[in-house]
């Protein structure tokens, strides 16, 4: 299995470009999330999904839209990119108490 | 949601035992406490929870005081993988959408010397 995968692991974006991080899970989770980690901080959640269909916003969900059309696809979307968003962002999923997170994608806007 | 206290960094011999604290005065009678820990440039990695009884799984344990205001993650035999950045989290019981919900502090850096 190879648990949870992220699609890029790295991405440069100019302000104001959009672009959409892939993550996916072979472990048939119902539970997905999106995280963001800023330097020097912990994790942050900005979306989650709790099934296919469905998804609530997080923490900072600001500048950030999702979809989960697939039970193991959990998309990130970003419209309109901002310096602020450089950041390194973490996909997870669970079933119990547990999570299992990916390897990251680290992110830069100019 | 309740947070924790930890210290901001801690240090260790290799193949000394670890005592890594961790202080959550406001926590709920239904809050679980996990630990999970977070290797440079990785992504977080469930190390162990529980409820109110110690607990202990291959990679640590998990001691809960009585009262459930502090916990210590124990590594019996700290290794040089070791070195990481070690959260601390409470979670609370299935409130349909919020299960599972994780919110990170910044942590503990373990620094492990050979």
């Amino acid at each position: 299995n190879a648990g949870v995968t992220q699609t890029p692991k790295f991405r440069v974006l100019k302000t104001g470009q959009s672009m959409t991080l892939l993550c996916a899970q072979d472990m048939n989770h119902e539970y997905m999330y999106w995280y963001r980690q800023d330097p020097g901080m912990g994790l942050r959640l900005i979306h989650y999904s709790v099934g296919e269909g469905t998804t609530a916003k997080g923490e900072v969900p600001d500048g950030y839209n999702v979809s989960r059309l697939k039970k193991q696809n959990f998309l990130l979307g970003l419209e309109s990119a901002a310096p602020s968003q450089t950041s390194v962002y973490f996909c997870a999923s669970s079933s119990t108490r547990v999570q299992f997170f990916g390897p990251g994608t680290r992110l830069t806007v100019l | 949601d309740a947070k924790t206290t930890q210290p901001n960094s801690m240090e260790s011999n290799e193949e000394e035992p670890v005592h890594l604290p961790c202080n959550h005065s406001t926590i709920s009678g239904t809050d679980y406490i996990h630990w999970y820990r977070q290797l440079p440039s990785q992504g977080p990695e469930y190390v162990i929870h529980g409820l109110t009884s110690n607990v202990n799984n291959r990679m640590a344990s998990l001691a809960i005081a009585e009262d459930r205001k502090s916990s210590t993650l124990i590594l019996h035999r700290a290794t040089l993988r070791d070195a990481a950045v070690y959260y601390c989290i409470l979670s609370g019981m299935d409130r349909g959408s919020t299960l599972g919900r994780l919110y990170f502090g910044r942590g503990t850096q373990l620094t492990v010397w050979p």
